[in-house]
């Protein structure tokens, strides 16, 4: 089982361009989320979505915009780079809050 | 504001030595709580839950928390480290009377020396 996928695992940015990252699961879950991961700060939730056409703000929304066009992606957008955004990101995903949350292996961006 | 804290950023330990990590919270009401861990260069990978029913739960690899309500507190232990649970450890909570979001700890970084 694929569980979890991100895409791209790595990427590097400059200052002020866009890009879109991926996360599909294949366990027709209905939550997802979005976090970054910062040296010392653990993880950050940036967005989530309880369902297919939902999108909900986490911690530390600026900067970023997601959408759950379809039920198995999430994706997350950086509309104009910026240096403290370099950190590492990770997807998950899980059934409902009963239940335990499968995590992608991660996406590490830097912009320069 | 609500929050999810961990007592120790780094821990150092001998192999065979007993592992405590602290984890607090401050949201009240029902929660859900959890432990993950992230073996260097990994994603995270679920060592043990808690939902409901016995307050102290058993997880993979010999790992065990104990849930105690009154303290708001879940913390992690393991009775004899090995060098291989060398590895991050983070708390997260999922409090249901706020939202859907599922937030974790800043962590907690497990040294096991040979």
């Amino acid at each position: 089982n694929a569980g979890v996928t991100q895409t791209p695992k790595f990427r590097v940015l400059k200052t002020g361009q866009s890009m879109t990252l991926l996360c599909a699961q294949d366990m027709n879950h209905e939550y997802m989320y979005w976090y970054r991961q910062d040296p010392g700060m653990g993880l950050r939730l940036i967005h989530y979505s309880v369902g297919e056409g939902t999108t909900a703000k986490g911690e530390v929304p600026d900067g970023y915009n997601v959408s759950r066009l379809k039920k198995q992606n999430f994706l997350l957008g950086l509309e104009s780079a910026a240096p403290s955004q370099t950190s590492v990101y990770f997807c998950a995903s899980r059934r409902d809050p009963s239940t335990a949350a499968f995590f992608g292996q991660g996406t590490r961006l830097t912009v320069v | 504001a609500q929050s999810v804290s961990q007592h120790n950023h780094h821990v150092i330990l001998s192999e065979a030595a007993s592992l405590e990590l602290g984890c607090n919270y401050s949201y009240g009401g029902t929660v859900n709580l959890f432990w993950y861990v992230q073996y260097p260069g990994q994603h995270l990978q679920l060592l043990l839950k808690y939902f409901s029913g016995d307050p102290l739960v058993k997880g993979i690899k010999g790992f065990e928390a104990e849930f105690i309500k009154s303290k708001f507190s879940f913390n992690l232990r393991k009775p004899s480290v090995q060098w291989s649970d060398t590895a991050e450890y983070f708390c997260a909570v999922n409090a249901l009377n706020y939202g859907q979001n599922f937030v974790f700890g800043p962590g907690t970084r497990l040294s096991v020396l040979p």
